[in-house]
């Protein structure tokens, strides 16, 4: 079983700093996805950034970027030039494929807090 | 539609009740997903359909909970005999396939069983 784990309750930075949220998992396979998803007070979850497990270079996605370690199963989200419309629930997320699901696995989250 | 739309919002109902929750994925998505999300927690996954058929049930947690999407879009989750433990946030998802697509998710319907 594929097990995804967030250390990290609640992280606080101010606006403008830069911080990352830590997720370590646990799989035996060798292909698959990682994903980090915001979700805001309205529930919804959204993308923020995807990871495919094969690709060697680190993905980006403007002030959002991940350092992926394959051999050490870890998956952070570095967010430059933190605004106050980060502040958010951040989830990792860890997907395979069997041939017939691709469900996700979650973390427990991280509470991110924005300060002035 | 433009998203997923889950409907209600909010559903407040007592021990014993039976309930629906409805998800309306985004038009052309062949994959869809309901996962349950308890307070403090991540989501967790309850059942995939691809097209009509339930092509993975495996986190649904007992035959109190069953799924349905009859024409291969609108997918209704019911719960019977509702019990104060089934309260959480029920959210939907579609893909556009089951494999490498990204996941749209909608905004949920939370229960509440009192």
């Amino acid at each position: 079983a594929q097990t995804v784990t967030q250390s990290q309750p609640e992280m606080s930075v101010q606006e403008a700093e830069t911080v990352t949220l830590s997720c370590t998992y646990d799989t035996s396979e060798s292909d698959y996805y990682l994903f980090w998803y915001k979700q805001p007070p309205s529930r919804q979850m959204i993308l923020v950034i995807r990871q495919e497990a094969y690709k060697q270079q680190n993905a980006t996605e403007n002030r959002f970027s991940v350092n992926f370690q394959k051999a050490a199963k870890s998956f952070s989200l570095k967010i430059s030039d933190s605004q106050l419309g980060d502040a958010a629930m951040y989830f990792c997320a860890f997907q395979f494929f069997t041939g017939t699901a691709s469900k996700l696995t979650f973390g427990t989250g991280t509470r991110l807090q924005v300060t002035l | 539609g433009a998203g997923v739309s889950q409907t209600p919002s909010n559903k407040v109902t007592e021990k014993g009740k039976y309930v629906e929750l409805r998800c309306d994925p985004i038009s052309g998505h062949t994959a869809l997903y309901w996962y349950r999300q308890s307070l403090g927690q991540g989501p967790e996954f309850l059942i995939y359909f691809q097209g009509t058929g339930a092509a993975d049930d495996s986190g649904l947690p007992n035959d109190r909970f069953f799924a349905v999407r009859p024409e291969g879009s609108v997918s209704t989750l019911k719960i019977q005999r509702t019990e104060r433990g089934d309260s959480a946030v029920y959210l939907c998802a579609s893909s556009l396939t089951g494999y490498t697509g990204e996941l749209f998710f909608g905004e949920g319907s939370r229960l509440t069983v009192l």
